[in-house]
């Protein structure tokens, strides 16, 4: 079965601490990206990768660092210097490749609650 | 900068009736458009894409309609049904114009169908 999946589901963390939530896919897409959805709120692009070992900020990026050492796997870290990490944290892929009309596939999702 | 508005409220349908939802867009004139489907807890489905040349676009009991002129898309949901009850989410490729650039998010319309 191809997908994305998300871990943890749920995330508990104490202010001041670092934690890195994972995205793994198997639908060999080229482009991953990490999306960050508050209640009443659009999501909002964090960070993106169109190609392994490269990446780019997105439209809220501060406080938030990635990799992309493989093609199927997208962590991204939470630091202590994000004021407000308490979020719903979406991961997604899609195709790319050179076409500019792709779909994006999401994972389930980490609700991340700061304490 | 990009702006996507949907109406924020919820919007209450009969079932069997058809939904319309809107979504308006400024300051940008993106190559396309796309819809998806979220329920709660959960991450987006896509549902459709249009592109910029495309008048409307037709998949099953969705349709979805995009005025450049207007700066406008239609969402229409035929004979709905309470399973189509969701929070319906539209997008536009980002500023950047890249298709792998990732996605602008309006906030949703959480669409109601009673029995």
């Amino acid at each position: 079965d191809g997908g994305i999946t998300q871990s943890p589901k749920y995330l508990f963390r104490k202010e001041g601490q670092n934690v890195t939530l994972s995205c793994e896919q198997n639908l060999n897409h080229d482009a991953m990206y990490w999306y960050r959805q508050d209640p009443g709120q659009g999501l909002r692009l964090i960070y993106y990768s169109q190609i392994v070992n490269d990446f780019q900020k997105g439209d809220i990026a501060e406080g938030y660092s990635v990799s992309r050492e493989k093609k199927e796997s997208f962590p991204l870290t939470v630091t202590s210097a994000q004021k407000n990490p308490t979020a719903f944290y979406l991961c997604a892929s899609s195709i790319s490749s050179g076409s500019r009309y792709n779909e994006q596939f999401f994972g389930p999702g980490t609700r991340l609650t700061v304490l | 900068s990009q702006k996507i508005e949907q109406n924020s409220e919820a919007l209450n349908i009969q079932e069997g009736k058809t939904a319309t939802l809107t979504c308006n867009y400024t300051n940008y004139s993106p190559a396309y458009l796309q819809w998806y489907r979220q329920d709660p807890g959960r991450g987006p489905v896509f549902l459709l894409l249009i592109r910029e040349n495309e008048k409307e676009k037709r998949k099953e009991r969705l349709k979805v309609t995009f005025d450049t002129t207007l700066k406008q898309s239609l969402f229409h949901i035929t004979a709905s049904q309470p399973a189509d009850s969701a929070t319906y989410l539209c997008a536009l490729e980002r500023e950047s114009g890249g298709g792998a650039d990732g996605l602008t998010f309006g906030k949703g319309t959480h669409l109601i169908i009673q029995p």
